[in-house]
């Protein structure tokens, strides 16, 4: 049982280019989740989606672009990288009140 | 928009004594608070919830207990364990499918043998 996975794990890229950090979920959950990790910010919400084609602005969604087509996939693109995108990043799925969060990835920005 | 604060944000016991992680919030439409558990390179992981008609629960070692009137809620972790040692974030959020939590800061604690 995958569970929920992402992908790439690390990832060192340079200002001003695209990225796409990829979420995928085995649960068919129809609620998907990306989170960003900063230090003494805690967890904050960028981008969800309620089902396929379906998506919605979190409390930092900008710079950020998300798309869903499939109920398994939820990629997250930055589209011209600045420095204040080095963060961790959290994909997360839910089907009732409880959200399971993947390993994570950690984008650092030159 | 719901704020969460988080209390303290560094916290070290000795193998065996109790910790007490307390967390406040704003809205209090909010019903549903997670504790969640991060050891270091990992996600999140779900360890206990409560909902707002609850004023207590106890999972083995770990327990919460919420005052909705003063809107704080708190972890309680007894027999404390090295393994025990990891960050700990509380949430609050209105119980609803896919219900966007807001997280406090984060706890670090540390269990020291």
């Amino acid at each position: 049982d995958a569970g929920i996975t992402q992908s790439p794990r690390y990832k060192i890229t340079e200002t001003g280019r695209q990225v796409t950090l990829m979420c995928h979920q085995t649960w068919s959950h129809s609620y998907m989740f990306w989170y960003r990790q900063d230090l003494g910010h805690g967890l904050r919400l960028i981008y969800y989606s309620a089902a396929a084609d379906i998506t919605d602005k979190g409390e930092v969604p900008d710079g950020y672009v998300v798309s869903r087509s499939k109920t398994e996939n939820f990629p997250l693109t930055l589209e011209s990288a600045t420095r204040s995108q080095t963060s961790v990043y959290f994909c997360a799925s839910s089907e009732g009140p409880e959200q399971y969060f993947g390993p994570g990835t950690r984008l650092t920005v030159t | 928009g719901e704020n969460v604060e988080q209390h303290p944000s560094t916290l070290s016991v000795q193998e065996g004594d109790s910790a007490v992680i307390k967390c406040t919030y704003s809205d209090s439409a909010s019903n549903y608070f997670p504790w969640y558990k991060q050891e270091l390179g990992k996600g999140p992981q779900l360890i206990i919830d409560i909902r707002s008609n609850v004023g207590e629960k106890k999972d083995q070692r770990i327990a919460v207990t919420l005052n909705k009137t003063a809107k704080h809620f708190s972890l309680h972790i007894t027999e404390t364990q090295p393994e025990d040692s990891a960050v700990y974030f509380c949430a609050a959020s209105i119980y609803n499918y896919g219900q966007n939590f807001v997280f406090g800061p984060g706890t670090r604690l540390s269990v020291l043998p």
